[in-house]
């Protein structure tokens, strides 16, 4: 399988404990990206890298949150001190940057979290 | 902030008949813009870009794309039941110097037999 993959594919935690999530793109990917979708709303951009950079960082985005891609490789997103508002399904997608193509996204199954 | 609109739907349309999804967006800047489609439980999937005013054309699908009124559309021609999904509307964001797409809420296509 060369598509994008995520784990875990579902997080079940309690309220104020942390959780990460990783992201594995398509291999000869450079840009990766991390969206948040709740029900009934499109994907929300979180924050995204170009190799190991991280380029942009949502300004809705708490200081809880942090994502790293140390080697330009796979990808974590954390979330510490979860809140029940964090639940929501979380996407990863990747992309190769080559002029206009970079709006041709290809995402993962995601990882649903879920603060009781 | 950026916004994209969408009619949220459902928009029920009888299998065959053209379906019509309209999108608007906030940002002037945007050349480039994208139809995902997402099937329930699943993730979104490209279908679609355009990036000239006008019509672009790819099977059963038709962008339309007009700049000027900041107006994206998309038209699926003979629907067909497995067509029934939520339509994600995409401008690519070039605000700070990087791209990102910016998504609108979607609109969910029922195509009934």
């Amino acid at each position: 399988d060369t598509g994008v993959s995520q784990d875990p594919r579902h997080k079940i935690t309690k309220r104020g404990q942390n959780v990460t999530f990783r992201c594995d793109p398509i291999s000869e990917h450079n840009r990766l990206y991390w969206y948040r979708q709740t029900l009934g709303q499109g994907p929300e951009f979180l924050t995204y890298f170009q190799n190991e950079a991280q380029l942009e960082k949502s300004r809705l985005l708490s200081d809880r949150f942090s994502a790293e891609r140390p080697k330009g490789s796979f990808s974590t997103l954390e979330i510490q001190r979860t809140e029940q508002g964090d639940s929501a399904m979380y996407l990863c997608a990747s992309s190769f940057r080559q002029g206009v193509t970079t709006g041709e996204l290809f995402f993962g199954e995601g990882s649903r979290l879920t603060v009781l | 902030q950026k916004e994209v609109e969408q009619n949220s739907g459902p928009l029920s349309v009888p299998e065959g008949a053209i379906a019509s999804l309209n999108c608007t967006y906030s940002d002037r800047v945007s050349q480039s813009f994208f139809w995902y489609r997402q099937y329930s439980g699943k993730s979104p999937e490209l279908i679609m870009s355009i990036y000239s005013n006008g019509d672009k054309e790819d099977g059963r699908f038709t962008a339309q794309l007009n700049k000027a009124s900041q107006y994206v559309s998309l038209l699926i021609r003979d629907s067909q039941p497995s067509d029934s999904a939520t339509y994600l509307c995409a401008p690519l964001d070039l605000s700070g110097g990087y791209n990102k797409l910016i998504f609108g809420a979607g609109t969910r296509l029922a195509v009934h037999p």
